[in-house]
């Protein structure tokens, strides 16, 4: 059964400062994604990374991706209040784009200001 | 706009009642329609996959009883929660493709 594990599960981060959240996967995978999700409101796609040692980035977000660690980190860079929203990677099955997903446990982010 | 178009965005409903959510592709086919559930201030737990013309597949766990799905057209999912308890709100998200539905708030009172 896969697992997708996130850490930390909540984070409060003063604006301006860098901080990493991490996610572990049991089993090797397709692809991975990262997803924001503001409250009450549905899932808002960030990134999806294909292949070991793929890094992309957006703004102030860039994920990047270890298959042979199982292992993906979203860095945060000079956080800015507008990042507060909580964080969710989430693992492709390997049967092309209609594949389901697992969900990590998701991750808090609140930024001070 | 909104590729896959969820509704409602939130119902009340009371207990013993029945509740259904659509959700439609625009402009696109779906063949298949991912639901999931989404307790609060948790993840979300894939509760079943529908496929155009065929029977839906549930995770363990899920009562396919209590939880109807249909994907009659290729531009059509519903699920209806049936016999509604206080236990099933939640926020429930279809999605396709790359696509997720805007979610449903339910409220079981």
């Amino acid at each position: 059964e896969l697992k997708v594990e996130q850490n930390p599960l909540f984070l409060s981060m003063q604006e301006g400062k860098n901080y990493t959240i991490y996610c572990n996967y049991s089993t090797t995978s397709d692809r991975l994604y990262w997803y924001r999700q503001d409250p009450g409101k549905s899932l808002e796609s960030l990134f999806v990374l294909l292949s070991n040692g793929a890094v992309k980035q957006e703004g102030r977000l860039m994920a990047s991706l270890d298959t042979k660690a199982r292992l993906s980190t979203l860095h945060i860079t000079a956080a800015v209040h507008d990042l507060s929203a909580t964080y969710f990677c989430a693992v492709g099955g390997n049967t092309g784009t209609a594949s389901k997903l697992t969900f990590g446990t998701g991750t808090r982010l609140q930024v001070t200001l | 706009g909104a590729v896959v178009s969820q509704h409602p965005s939130w119902v009340i409903c009371k207990s013993g009642t029945s509740v259904k959510i659509e959700c439609r592709s625009l402009d696109f086919q779906a063949t298949t329609m991912f639901w999931y559930r989404q307790f609060p201030k948790q993840s979300l737990m894939l509760m079943a996959t529908s496929n155009e013309g065929s029977k839906a597949t549930y995770e363990q766990g899920v009562e396919k009883d209590k939880f109807l799905i249909n994907h009659a057209s290729l531009t059509l999912s519903t699920l209806t929660v049936t016999s509604a308890h206080p236990e099933d709100s939640s926020f429930y998200i279809c999605k396709t493709l790359a696509f997720f539905g805007q979610g449903t708030r339910l409220t079981v009172v």
